[in-house]
């Protein structure tokens, strides 16, 4: 079936330090992909998506870029601040009606000042 | 911005109660969906629905589920008789459309602890 693997978590980084979170998916058809944030204590906040392949979503400073060839996601900011730190979920959707978002198990990122 | 509301955000229950999550999805949407995150594991879907029905369900939804859109504005999950292993977080969501380039916008969540 349709899957999201994200890379294991926890990451702990510097602040402005470079951040890359690794997502891989397995689906078939074409998926659009996204990346959701989860702050501590809130709930699921949409951070970027793209909807087809080499679409790159962006905000607030992050990138992914939709990559059909690797079938991959990844999540990728600069220089990353201590208010980054979150859990990040990526998360396909299928173009069927009422298509639901799978999820990958989410990657906890904690920056440090 | 316009957003999906969940009451409650905490909610204490005894094992066996019924429990009713409610969520006032976006008012434009047509899709609406209720996943749960156990602590520190993934978010899971739950249920879909549209136009009034199901659309679609996981093996988790079982019959001890329901959800209802009693109105033309609120979307309930219950759970008829709740046990330990249903304490988690419940999240409400809405998309305008169900196409996969919608994006499907969260509520804050509804905690629920059973004991």
């Amino acid at each position: 079936g349709d899957s999201v693997t994200q890379m294991e978590g926890p990451v702990t980084l510097s602040e402005e330090a470079f951040l890359t979170i690794n997502c891989t998916y397995t689906a078939t058809g074409y998926p659009s992909l996204f990346w959701y944030v989860q702050y501590p204590g809130e709930g699921l906040q949409l951070l970027l998506k793209a909807t087809k392949a080499d679409d790159k979503g962006s905000n607030k400073g992050f990138e992914a870029t939709y990559r059909k060839e690797t079938t991959s996601f990844h999540l990728e900011k600069g220089s990353v601040q201590v208010s980054d730190s979150a859990v990040y979920f990526c998360a396909l959707r299928k173009n069927n009606q009422g298509g639901k978002l799978i999820f990958g198990q989410g990657t906890e990122l904690s920056v440090k000042p | 911005e316009p957003e999906v509301t969940q009451t409650p955000s905490h909610q204490v229950t005894q094992m066996g109660q019924e429990v009713i999550l409610r969520c006032v999805p976006i008012s434009n949407h047509l899709y609406f969906y209720w996943y749960r995150q156990i602590l520190g594991q993934k978010v899971e879907f739950l249920v879909s629905f549209y136009n009034n029905e199901i659309s679609e369900k996981s093996e988790i939804f079982d019959d001890q589920f329901s959800v209802e859109r009693p109105d033309g504005s609120n979307f309930t999950l219950k759970i008829r008789s709740t046990k330990l292993e249903d304490s988690a977080m419940y999240f409400c969501a809405s998309s305008e459309a169900g196409g996969s380039g919608n994006t499907i916008y969260f509520g804050e969540g509804s905690w629920l602890t059973v004991v």
